[in-house]
């Protein structure tokens, strides 16, 4: 079974300083897709980047990129420029390769809880 | 750009009553997928369905049933309910089987309490 593990529950970075959020996974698969999501106070479950595991660059959303190691099973993410509006919980999750909708349910870490110091 | 729509938004229960959850997808999107979220947890997988079929159950409790009807909207009907379903329901919906495609998108969730 895929299991992913956040071992930090807890970060703090100064605000418009970089952090990096760790996640690494287990999984036999070789095609699948990583996600890390962010979840603010109101509990909404926001997308803030994905990789698919065939693609060996690592993907890059403004302020936010990945450094993915497929052969390490790590998936960390790193904020740059940290912002208050930043401060959440941030999930990683996997998903399997999906046919005809099986195997697209997502499995997340535990979270870690990120804060953002003015 | 239309998102997930769940309602209710709020819902308080007693114990042993029967709650009822309802997802509208994104418009042509096949596929839904139901979560639970504990408080402090991480969201769970429940069951997910694929052009109206079930595709895959996960912790599911016997207790829970879903189905996808012909609009592709989902309901997820909660029976005998007990404290510890005390929980935030997501509901997440994407393409099932179109190629490229990767993310689910999430609605704002249903936060059952039950007293």
């Amino acid at each position: 079974a895929q299991t992913v593990t956040q071992s930090q529950p807890e970060m703090s970075v100064q605000e418009a300083e970089t952090v990096t959020l760790s996640c690494t996974y287990d999984t036999s698969e070789s095609d699948y897709y990583l996600f890390w999501y962010k979840q603010p106070p109101s509990r909404q479950m926001i997308l803030v980047i994905r990789q698919e595991a065939y693609k060996q660059q690592n993907a890059t959303e403004n302020r936010f990129s990945v450094n993915f190691q497929k052969a390490a099973k790590s998936f960390s993410l790193k904020i740059s420029d940290s912002q208050l509006g930043d401060a959440a919980m941030y999930f990683c999750a996997y998903r399997g390769p999906n046919y005809g909708g099986s195997q697209g349910n997502l499995i997340f870490g535990k979270g870690t809880k990120l804060s953002v110091k003015p | 750009a239309a998102g997930v729509i769940q309602s209710p938004r709020h819902l308080i229960k007693e114990k042993r009553e029967t709650a009822t959850l309802k997802c509208y997808p994104i418009p042509r999107h096949d596929t839904v997928y139901w979560y639970q979220q504990g408080p402090g947890q991480d969201p769970q997988f429940l069951i997910s369905f694929y052009e109206k079929m079930q595709s895959d159950k996960g912790s599911i409790p016997d207790r829970f049933s879903a189905q996808q009807f012909s609009d592709y909207h989902s309901e997820l009907n909660m029976s005998s309910l007990e404290l510890g379903d005390s929980a935030l329901y997501f509901c997440a919906s994407s393409w099932g089987e179109r190629a490229g495609s990767t993310e689910a998108f999430f609605g704002q969730g249903t936060r059952l309490t039950v007293v």
